[in-house]
């Protein structure tokens, strides 16, 4: 079945610039998103198509993509983004679904 | 406001039933694709099942397929999960989820999550 990898954790100092990085064979044909999810709380999406951003998502969350791997950026990390972050795209078919393992994203 | 709310989770034992209803409110229900994706104690998010807009279409994860069906009644602005021949390993928070498809199949996200409804398969 079809996966995609993300690192497990990511440190990073506040005011400092975050990356998130997700690897999966059919990222170059399928988009991918991304989601942000605190202690407790459902799921929020912070990115989709890539690298478009939903309104009400700021500024500082970006998404990139290159070859079979995308990148959620998070310029000058605030408190509140220390969360878990999941990728999510589609197998090359457009027809399974599937999340990453989950990147924990905490202060140094 | 746009909504969802799940409901029907509880204590099952292996082996048994269970289907989760998720209502929806605040927009047109039936222009959405809809998702369950559940996540058990302590780990990260699995996708489960997805439906079309109108009900045609479904598909299933592998660790489900064959024993839970994905379903929707446009008319009650509600999705459901029957889920069968339940596991331990199907323990977990269970969420559902609104997407926007548009005509050239492109997924848009999943925008709204409810709060989720609890599942847990023990005897």
């Amino acid at each position: 079945s079809y996966e995609l990898t993300q690192p497990p954790s990511v440190s990073v100092s506040p005011g400092q610039t975050a990356r998130i990085t997700c690897s999966g064979d059919a990222l170059p044909k399928q988009y991918a998103y991304w989601y942000q999810q605190k202690p407790g709380q459902a799921p929020v999406l912070v990115i989709y198509k890539d690298s478009e951003r939903p309104s009400g998502i700021p500024e500082r969350f970006s998404g990139s993509s290159s070859g079979t791997t995308v990148t959620l950026t998070i310029s000058g990390v605030q408190a509140e983004d220390e969360a878990d972050y999941y990728c999510q795209s589609a197998d090359s078919s457009g027809t399974y679904l599937v999340f990453g393992g989950g990147t924990k994203l905490y202060f140094l | 406001e746009v909504q969802l709310v799940e409901s029907g989770g509880g204590l099952v034992q292996p082996g048994g039933s269970l289907r989760l209803s998720c209502a929806a409110s605040g927009f047109t229900f039936s222009n959405y694709w809809m998702h369950w994706v559940r996540q058990a104690p302590g780990k990260g998010l699995v996708w489960v099942s997805r439906i079309n807009s109108d009900g045609s279409s479904t598909s299933y994860a592998d660790s489900v397929k064959g024993r839970f069906t994905i379903s929707r009644d446009n008319a009650k602005n509600t999705v459901y999960l029957q889920m069968n021949s339940l596991r331990a390993e199907d323990t977990a928070v269970y969420y559902c989820a609104r997407d926007y498809v548009d005509t050239a199949l492109h997924y848009y996200g999943m925008d709204v999550w409810g709060q989720g409804t609890t599942v847990t398969v023990s005897s």
